[in-house]
């Protein structure tokens, strides 16, 4: 069965430091995988998403991730934290169905703190 | 351009009564999926409706049911409503002429309260 598993529940930083969110995912054929975030009271933004070709994808506030098929992992990175990350991290992969997005399954999500 | 919008934004009920959530897409969406979000949870996915029908369902009970009208909006349908239906329930919006590709747009949610 699909699967998205992310190993960290909590993550602290410090501003201006790197930042890695762990993503695994469980998938029988080629996975479609997306990063949302979700501030409080507010719904997901996508940050960015893999398809096919380059695996490493540049998405929106400076996030990247690297595709690594060899370790179904699709982590999520940031050079230089901003207080305004602060937010939950949601790795998800797609499961299409009939040519159109099909279902998104999320992982539980890695809430990031940022320490001044 | 508006994008995903959903009502109301908070909800109480009782056990046993029924709800009704509201969804209205992005500009030029056609599909839109339900999701529900328990409490330090992911979202789940509970089904999604092009075309007035529903296309795709997740793991979730027939208690869960919904409607896609003309103008592609959408509701969905809570029945005999239990405590453990109480989470945050996420539209999202996509176009399906643009396939695969295109990308899910998610409304604020709905945050529903069963006591």
């Amino acid at each position: 069965a699909q699967s998205v598993t992310q190993p960290d529940i909590h993550i602290t930083v410090s501003e201006g430091a790197s930042l890695e969110l762990r993503c695994n995912y469980s998938y029988g054929a080629t996975p479609y995988l997306f990063w949302y975030v979700q501030s409080p009271g507010q719904g997901l933004q996508l940050l960015l998403k893999y398809f096919s070709g380059d695996t490493l994808v540049q998405g929106i506030k400076g996030f990247e991730a690297e595709f690594k098929r060899s370790q179904s992992s699709f982590n999520l990175r940031k050079p230089s934290v901003h207080w305004s990350d602060a937010a939950e991290y949601f790795c998800a992969v797609g499961a299409g169905y009939g040519g159109s997005q099909g279902n998104l399954i999320f992982g539980k999500g890695t809430k990031l703190s940022v320490k001044p | 351009d508006a994008g995903v919008t959903q009502s109301p934004t908070h909800l109480i009920k009782t056990r046993g009564q029924q709800v009704t959530l509201r969804c209205s897409p992005k500009s030029g969406h056609d599909t839109v999926s339900w999701y529900q979000q328990a409490l330090g949870q992911g979202p789940q996915f509970i089904f999604q409706y092009y075309e007035e029908e529903e296309r795709q369902r997740g793991n979730f009970p027939d208690r869960f049911s919904g409607h896609q009208f003309p103008n592609y909006s959408s509701e969905l349908n809570v029945n005999a409503l239990l405590l453990g239906d109480s989470a945050l329930y996420l539209c999202a919006s996509s176009s399906r002429d643009r396939g695969f590709l295109e990308t899910q747009y998610f409304g604020p949610g709905t945050r529903l309260l069963v006591l």
